[in-house]
């Protein structure tokens, strides 16, 4: 099994500011089959960045995700207040499906 | 519009069975893998289980294997879990999850439902 882990665990910024998620796998992720979600409270997870850097339907630009083997990266570029929320890598190149614990960002 | 919408949920002691259902509509349900991942209150997504398109091919994560079952009814564009003998920790919000890709075997999950809860306490 693949573990994900995510760095920091919350993140306290300010709207317009950038932010910046890590997400470390326990081994190589194959063909960069890694994708982030957020999540916000009392929501569903919503699909952000698949195959490590293409942007899902509809997601803005601000959004950008980077990385390779077991090192990704996702980027905010100017925080939205509707940004503020729960974000979670996962890794799909196995069988068995894989998520990270979550990083938090919230206002500071 | 694609909608998922899951239901079967509800509160049930510890080592009985629940089935949970997940109905599809606005897209062509025959033609996608399908995904269960589940929340416990308060924590991350874990994935549970995933199924393919003809149901062909079966995942499930070490901690249901066993106990829960994956299937679906590509006639009645439903999904669906069978979760026998039900332990404290299977207590979660699940949500069931689309692929996003219809032709690649790995993809990420696009479109997911609002979820149901189970709660598994005596």
């Amino acid at each position: 099994e693949i573990v994900l882990t995510q760095s920091p665990g919350t993140l306290s910024l300010s709207p317009g500011e950038r932010a910046t998620l890590s997400c470390r796998a326990s081994q190589s992720v194959s063909t960069n089959y890694l994708a982030w979600y957020h999540q916000k409270p009392g929501q569903a997870p919503r699909l952000l960045i698949y195959g490590a850097s293409k942007r899902a339907t509809g997601i803005p630009d601000r959004f950008s995700g980077s990385g390779s083997g077991t090192d990704f990266t996702l980027t905010i570029s100017r925080l939205e207040p509707e940004d503020f929320a729960v974000y979670y890598c996962q890794q799909y190149g196995s069988s068995l499906v894989t998520f990270g614990p979550g990083t938090k960002v919230d206002i500071k | 519009e694609v909608q998922l919408v899951e239901s079967g949920g509800g509160l049930v002691n510890p080592g009985t069975s629940l089935r949970l259902s997940c109905a599809a509509s606005g897209f062509s349900f025959n033609s996608y893998s399908m995904h269960w991942v589940r929340q416990a209150p308060g924590e991350g997504l874990e994935w549970v289980s995933s199924i393919s398109s003809s149901g062909t091919y079966i995942y499930y994560s070490d901690s249901v294997k066993g106990r829960f079952t994956i299937s679906r009814d590509n006639a009645k564009n439903s999904l669906y879990l069978q979760m026998n003998g039900l332990r404290a920790e299977d207590t979660a919000i699940y949500y069931c999850a689309r692929h996003r890709g219809v032709v690649v075997i790995a993809d990420a999950f696009d479109i997911w439902g609002q979820g149901t809860m189970v709660t598994v306490s005596s």
